[in-house]
C-alpha cells in the first residue's frame, strides 16, 4: 500500500448522476493534486492544493468541482459528466521542505467510466 | 515556458539487456529536481529515482541510473539488466525550486520481452 489511498477503485457514472472520488493520505504532506490520464494522452493536471488551499486550477471544467477539508482529504465531485471525461483519475501528494522537493506519492487511481 | 520530451513513445527490450529512455526539457531555471515515474499495468505510479540539478553526481538506484547533462537539459534513464517486471509506462517529470507542480513529459512504453 503505497500512503495514498484513493476510493472507489472503479466507477461507472450515467451522465445525470453525482459522484464522488475521494483521496486520502496520512504522510504528513502538505499538498495534494487531482491529474486526469486519458488514452493517448498526457497526463493533465487538474488541482492542485496546499495545506487546504486551492492554488492551482488547470481550466477545469466546472462539472469537476474539488474539496479539501484538511490536508489529508482530497475529494473530486462529480456531476453531469460527458463520455469524454472517462479516464483514469490520480490523486497525488508531496512534501516540500524549505525549497526541497522529493516527489509525489501516486494513489492507485479511480478508473471513471461515463456512459 | 517549462516541458519535458520524451522523444520515444515505444521501446522494447530482451531480458537481461540494458536499454535507455530518453529525456529533455526546457527550463530557465537553474535549481530543480529531475524524476522518472514508473506506471506497470497496476496502474500505480511509482518513483524510481531522484536527481537535484544542483548535484553533479548521476543518481542512480540499484539497476536504474540517470545521465544527466545540465548544460544539455538532458536526463535519460538506463535501466540495466532488464526484468519483466520493468514492463511499463515510464514518465520524466521536473519541479523548479520552490514550484508547487511537476511537470511531466508524455511518457515511453517499455515492453521487456523474454
Amino acid at each position: 500500500e503505497t500512503g495514498v489511498t484513493q476510493t472507489p477503485r472503479h466507477l461507472v457514472m450515467g451522465m445525470t448522476n453525482k459522484k464522488s472520488l475521494k483521496c486520502e493520505q496520512h504522510l504528513g504532506h502538505n499538498a495534494m493534486y487531482w491529474y486526469k490520464q486519458s488514452a493517448k494522452k498526457p497526463l493533465e493536471l487538474m488541482f492542485v492544493y496546499n495545506f487546504k488551499e486551492q492554488t492551482e486550477n488547470n481550466s477545469v471544467p466546472s462539472r469537476f468541482s474539488p474539496e479539501c477539508p484538511n490536508s489529508s482529504h482530497l475529494f473530486l465531485h462529480l456531476h453531469t459528466l460527458q463520455p469524454e471525461d472517462s479516464a483514469l483519475y490520480l490523486c497525488a501528494s508531496s512534501q516540500a521542505d524549505r525549497g526541497q522537493f522529493y516527489g509525489y506519492t501516486f494513489g492507485s487511481g479511480t478508473r471513471l467510466t461515463v456512459v | 515556458a517549462q516541458t519535458v520530451t520524451q522523444s520515444q513513445p515505444e521501446m522494447s527490450v530482451q531480458e537481461a539487456e540494458t536499454v535507455t529512455l530518453s529525456c529533455t526539457y526546457d527550463t530557465s531555471e537553474n535549481n530543480y529536481y529531475l524524476f522518472w515515474y514508473k506506471q506497470p499495468p497496476s496502474r500505480q505510479m511509482i518513483l524510481v529515482i531522484r536527481q537535484e540539478a544542483y548535484k553533479q553526481q548521476n543518481a542512480t538506484e540499484n539497476r536504474f541510473s540517470v545521465n544527466f547533462q545540465k548544460a544539455a537539459k538532458s536526463f535519460s534513464l538506463k535501466i540495466s539488466d532488464s526484468q519483466l517486471g520493468d514492463t511499463a509506462m515510464y514518465f520524466c517529470a521536473f519541479i523548479v525550486e520552490y514550484g508547487n507542480k511537476l511537470v511531466f513529459g508524455a511518457g515511453t512504453i517499455l515492453r521487456v520481452k523474454s
